[in-house]
């Protein structure tokens, strides 16, 4: 069935650039996404890539696609200490809106 | 998280008890669904709908109902509570089911439930 997996944790320094990475199994899947949880919060959509894309930038934001090793990474410039959360990969499978969520990545930054 | 509401916020149930966990949306989105996050597993789909009166099972639908007979408002049942549903629980909605050409899938900010 679909799998996606995340590392659990990731510890940066203050301005240092962070790298995420997810993979998945469902060859399918029209679009994958990143979603930030902060403490006590919902999920934030941070961003999203369409599966004929190999890369997609949105200010401090870069989202990789390796289609043939269905391996997704997202990489923060400059992490900050709001940056601190849990993030989220996820891809749509069989019916488009329905999404399969990695467990999530911890990023902690410390200055 | 604008438009989609979730209540309450917090629960605690004693095992065995109901309750409905309310969720409503003013975007009039199609799909609507629920989500539950454990640790170390991500969120996992409950239950989901494409539209008025049309529900549908997701990957972890026992102990659990739907309906949806408005647009607007998708609430999810527990019918007798086990300590195994204590979770923290998402809504969620996006504006049309299939391709979603762009469209973002909005979350509610969650119902923290116990069982005790």
């Amino acid at each position: 069935g679909e799998d996606v997996e995340q590392s659990l944790f990731l510890s940066v320094r203050e301005g240092d650039s962070s790298v995420i990475n997810c993979t998945y199994t469902d060859s399918s899947s029209t679009y994958l996404y990143w979603y930030k949880q902060e403490p006590g919060a919902g999920l934030q959509l941070l961003t999203y890539i369409f599966s004929n894309m190999d890369m997609k930038q949105d200010q401090r934001l870069t989202v990789l696609l390796n289609k043939k090793d269905k391996h997704l990474s997202l990489r923060i410039a400059d992490t900050q200490t709001g940056d601190s959360a849990i993030y989220f990969c996820a891809e749509t499978s069989g019916g488009y809106n329905k999404l399969i969520f990695g467990a999530g990545t911890r990023l902690a930054v410390h200055p | 998280n604008a438009g989609v509401t979730q209540t309450p916020k917090f629960q605690v149930l004693k095992t065995g008890q109901s309750m409905t966990l309310q969720c409503a949306q003013d975007m009039n989105h199609e799909y609507m669904s629920w989500y539950r996050q454990d640790p170390g597993m991500g969120l996992r789909l409950i239950h989901y709908s494409v539209g008025a009166g049309i529900t549908d099972q997701g990957e972890v639908p026992n102990g659990y109902n739907v309906s949806r007979s408005t647009t607007e408002d998708f609430p999810l049942r527990l019918l007798s509570a086990a300590p195994s549903q204590t979770s923290v629980y998402f809504c969620a909605s996006t504006l049309t089911w299939g391709p979603p050409s762009g469209n973002t899938i909005y979350f509610g900010e969650g119902s923290w439930l116990t069982v005790v």
